[in-house]
């Protein structure tokens, strides 16, 4: 199994609700990450979790909030968002943060956000 | 890492071969030089990398010239399916994260 998973594909929400983008992968991966992409622009990256603890935040507002559960479950919990957040949000995996990752992530087909 | 400039945009021809070119040449000697593409509506997919030989898989091949200030991915036989953004990046092999630049809008037509 070579698959990362996100749901919901799609999703819509208002500026004052709270929701949750969620990734699984099964693949023994211990390194997990999100990226958002707008439009016409490539992907970039917002947190990076190795062995279920947080190692980067790339100065993400905190109306995004990431979290690990478990080595296969990455979330992604959403509240006050602006329209401008609207946007793919990408989950990937690799086999770790370390030496031994050879650079491969394997990324999700993503969840497209709209915030209203 | 690096930076790396490919062109916007590129055409071919289906059954042809498709080169990519990247130039990349402040490159470091233990940067490697990556190769994901996406299509439309997908996430990224990684496709080959190398250090400074050259290398091949059941995707493609990577030429890297031998004073590794440049590349060219090449898809040996294009099809529409291979119509999709190629980003080239830079990168320390572990050190897990990636930066994508504005990769190169492959269209292979018919």
């Amino acid at each position: 199994d070579t698959e990362v998973t996100q749901t919901p594909k799609h999703l819509v929400m208002g500026m004052t609700n709270k929701k949750s983008l969620k990734c699984e992968q099964h693949m023994g991966h211990r390194a997990m990450y999100w990226y958002k992409q707008k439009a016409k622009k490539p992907p970039e990256l917002m947190f990076v979790y190795s062995y279920e603890k947080l190692s980067i935040n790339e100065s993400v507002p905190s109306r995004f909030s990431p979290e690990c559960p478990n080595s296969s479950l990455l979330n992604l919990h959403l509240h006050a968002l602006q329209p401008e957040d609207s946007a793919l949000y990408l989950c990937a995996s690799s086999q770790d943060q370390g030496w031994s990752n050879t650079g491969e992530l394997f990324f999700g087909e993503g969840s497209r956000l709209t915030v209203l | 890492d690096a930076k790396t400039t490919q062109p916007p945009s590129m055409d071919c021809a289906e059954g042809r071969a498709a080169n990519l070119p990247c130039n990349h040449s402040t490159i470091s000697g233990n940067e490697y030089v990556y190769w994901y593409r996406q299509i439309h509506s997908q996430g990224p997919q990684y496709i080959i990398h190398g250090l400074k030989n050259n290398e091949t898989n059941e995707m493609a091949s990577l030429i890297i010239t031998e004073d590794r200030k440049s590349s060219t991915l090449i898809l040996p036989h294009a099809t529409l399916r291979d119509t999709a953004v190629y980003y080239c990046i830079v990168r320390v092999r572990g050190y897990s994260t990636l930066t994508f630049g504005k990769g190169t809008m492959l269209l292979v037509s018919p």
